[in-house]
């Protein structure tokens, strides 16, 4: 069982339109990171959040994303208005709890924008 | 600044046999992680394995191996017993001073298992 369940696993949206990727963990996290890929490229990195703050954005993180914990369970990813540029698989992962190190990444949401 | 190089952007690999997967890292951390994944064609990122720097024992799970050789700066993936279901993308990656998942990643090598 994975340890973050991420909805939708695929979306297709309109360039200058918002989306909201989301992220929900099996147990109580305090970590969470958002990663994307875009097709045949390297993973970068975007954001982390930890107790309800960003502890460190990569510069790909500007303005147009926004990150929260709405409910206190969910994690999401917003994206205010898309680019083409946008077109990535996103992911979201987490630490498991107690474990040294190793991070767990989530089933990944396909974000295309046309 | 950190830099991960995977020099092998594809390897075939014959059913059972064992595949070595290069990966060499560059860091002035002190103290860093290194993390194997690996990714098949539905896209999921998969977590292998994963080596801390002051690891003195490299880190084995299951059919997979990371070769941890801190001096050579190298972090290799052995995988035994290669099955069908290993033909994936697999990415090495390391993180940099502790507490930081801010994960560089490699460029990939996609590796193919041959029955």
């Amino acid at each position: 069982e994975p340890e973050v369940t991420q909805t939708p696993s695929h979306q297709v949206t309109q360039m200058g339109q918002e989306v909201i990727l989301r992220c929900v963990p099996i147990s109580n996290h305090l970590y969470f990171y958002w990663y994307r890929q875009i097709l045949g490229q390297k993973v970068e990195f975007l954001v982390s959040f930890y107790n309800n703050e960003i502890s460190e954005k990569s510069e790909i993180f500007d303005d147009q994303f926004s990150v929260e914990r709405p409910d206190g369970s969910n994690f999401t990813l917003k994206i205010r208005s898309t680019k083409l540029e946008d077109s990535a698989m996103y992911f979201c992962a987490t630490i498991r709890g107690g474990a040294s190190g190793e991070l767990f990444f989530g089933e990944g949401s396909r974000l295309t924008v046309l | 600044a950190q830099k991960i190089t995977q020099t092998q952007p594809g390897m075939f690999v014959q059913e059972k046999e064992a595949v070595t997967l290069d990966c060499t890292y560059d860091t002035s951390d002190q103290s860093y992680g290194l993390f194997w994944y690996k990714q098949p064609s539905s896209g999921e990122m998969i977590f292998l394995i994963y080596q801390g720097s002051y690891d003195e024992q490299n880190a084995t799970e299951g059919r997979y191996s990371l070769n941890f050789q801190k001096a050579r700066k190298s972090a290799n993936l052995v995988i035994s017993a290669s099955q069908l279901g290993d033909s994936a993308m697999y990415f090495c990656a390391m993180r940099g001073e502790a507490g930081s998942y801010q994960l560089t990643f490699g460029k990939g090598t996609k590796l193919s298992v041959i029955p």
